[in-house]
């Protein structure tokens, strides 16, 4: 059974260029979640999905972030334009929640983004 | 807002021996649960184990046990009989009635030979 798959694993981009990053949910997961890794904040939710509608984006830093998910096996994270800032890793993650707390997610491998 | 608190930076630990990650919560929902992940050097973020506000049990998973006490609101992991392994980072984290998952900032843990 193939877990959450993110593409691409390494992003090097410029300041000022657009980005975009994409995920794989697991089949039959009904929640998405976007976070960010960075060392000097943690693990930080960016934004939500249920059953592909956006539940909650608090967590998105500012209007340059944008997040899709035009169908149940598919999500995007749009930055544009990109900023050094802006560099970290950013996980997509997957769960079966259906009203349940006990219910793991499970995370893709990740993508690192370098912003020069 | 629910808060998780790990105090420990860094720990290391003799192979074999037992080792304990703490961690503290602070919620005012009743229904909650708390997860613990592992994330070795490669950088996956791996599930470990689950529990419940509402458990009477504390949980184990294999090496791995939650030491759940809730009126404290603590949520400790146990690992015990470590191996070299186990050298990762740890993070706690909850969630509540608006299903969003917050982490604590993590606890190294480096197993010795």
């Amino acid at each position: 059974d193939a877990g959450v798959i993110q593409s691409p694993r390494h992003e090097v981009t410029e300041m000022g260029q657009e980005v975009t990053l994409r995920c794989k949910p697991i089949s039959g997961h009904d929640y998405l979640f976007w976070y960010r890794q960075t060392m000097m904040r943690g693990l930080e939710l960016l934004i939500y999905f249920n059953n592909n509608v956006p539940i909650d984006d608090s967590g998105m830093p500012e209007d340059r972030f944008s997040a899709k998910m035009p169908n149940a096996s598919f999500s995007t994270l749009k930055i544009q334009p990109s900023e050094p800032r802006d560099s970290a890793v950013y996980f997509c993650a997957s769960s079966l929640r259906s009203g349940h707390y006990n219910s793991p997610l499970h995370f893709g491998n990740g993508t690192r983004l370098t912003v020069t | 807002a629910q808060k998780i608190t790990q105090t420990q930076p860094g720990m290391f630990v003799q192979e074999k021996e037992a080792v304990t990650l703490d961690c503290t919560y602070d919620t005012s929902d009743p229904s909650y649960g708390l997860f613990w992940y592992k994330q070795p050097s490669s950088g996956e973020m791996i599930f470990l184990i689950y529990q419940g506000s509402y458990d009477q049990q504390n949980a184990t998973e294999g090496r791995y046990s939650l030491n759940f006490q809730k009126a404290r609101k603590s949520a400790n992991l146990v690992i015990s009989a470590s191996q070299l392994g186990d050298s990762a980072m740890y993070f706690c984290a909850m969630i509540t009635n608006d299903y969003k998952l917050s982490f604590g900032a993590g606890t190294t843990v480096t197993v010795r030979a």
